[in-house]
């Protein structure tokens, strides 16, 4: 669901390790959960989604992994590199919002990878 | 293909002041929606619209606030008499008709950053 907080949790990592990011949402009557990344200054763009019947995604270098039962999203980043670092969101579309791409926000976990 | 335009991209004004900001959706995406979002913070959704429709405003302030899409032309949010809370940055995103390329993926644009004095 939504968070709101004065400050984003960060997440630091070494260049070349794995990072795992997460997320807990409240609402069950989603239908997608999607990962956004932004960087400073910009839009958010769209890393990865997973429908709520899996539990498991993967695309090139990233993991989106559910469990429903403990309403729990994760995103995993393989092999992170300088060009990662960035601001991470979590995102869920509801169904019962009707049509439509409306997406409800998580507050977000800042990435900083070191070189 | 251009992707989400949206400007001004930094806008000041001051209290009591009109704020309108544009958004022109990717080619061919006839739903837009705005989101704002404060510093340091997700972002929250504030209206969706087809051409010429307001399909959810639930998260628009019930003053003061108001959006369009007509049928030629950009996507227009539009913030009247303005208050120092009002400063965030606003972000416009698209999809195409129906669901897009993934279902939870909307095109955003790089956001209009509203300052009030």
């Amino acid at each position: 669901g939504e968070s709101v907080g004065l400050h984003l949790p960060t997440l630091s990592v070494q260049e070349g390790d794995n990072s795992i990011i997460n997320c807990a949402y409240s609402n069950s009557a989603s239908d997608y959960f999607i990962w956004y990344k932004q960087e400073s200054g910009k839009g958010p763009q769209f890393i990865i989604d997973i429908r709520s019947n899996m539990d498991k995604r993967q695309g090139q270098r990233v993991t989106v992994l559910l469990n429903k039962t403990v309403k729990h999203l994760s995103l995993q980043i393989a092999a992170t590199q300088p060009g990662d670092s960035a601001v991470y969101f979590c995102a869920e579309r509801r169904k019962d919002r009707g049509a439509g791409n409306m997406l409800t926000f998580g507050g977000g976990t800042r990435l900083m990878v070191k070189p | 293909n251009a992707g989400v335009m949206q400007n001004p991209r930094h806008l000041v004004r001051r209290r009591g002041q009109e704020a309108r900001l544009r958004c022109s959706p990717m080619k061919g995406h006839s739903h837009v929606y705005w989101y704002r979002q404060l510093p340091e913070e997700g972002l929250k959704f504030m209206v969706y619209l087809q051409k010429e429709n307001i399909i959810d405003e639930s998260g628009m302030p019930k003053e003061r606030f108001s959006a369009e899409f007509p049928k030629e032309g950009p996507s227009i949010l539009r913030i009247q008499q303005v208050v120092r809370g009002d400063s965030a940055a606003y972000f416009c995103a698209s999809s195409p008709v129906g669901q897009g390329l993934a279902a939870g993926e909307l095109f955003f644009g790089e956001g209009s950053r509203l300052t009030v004095l």
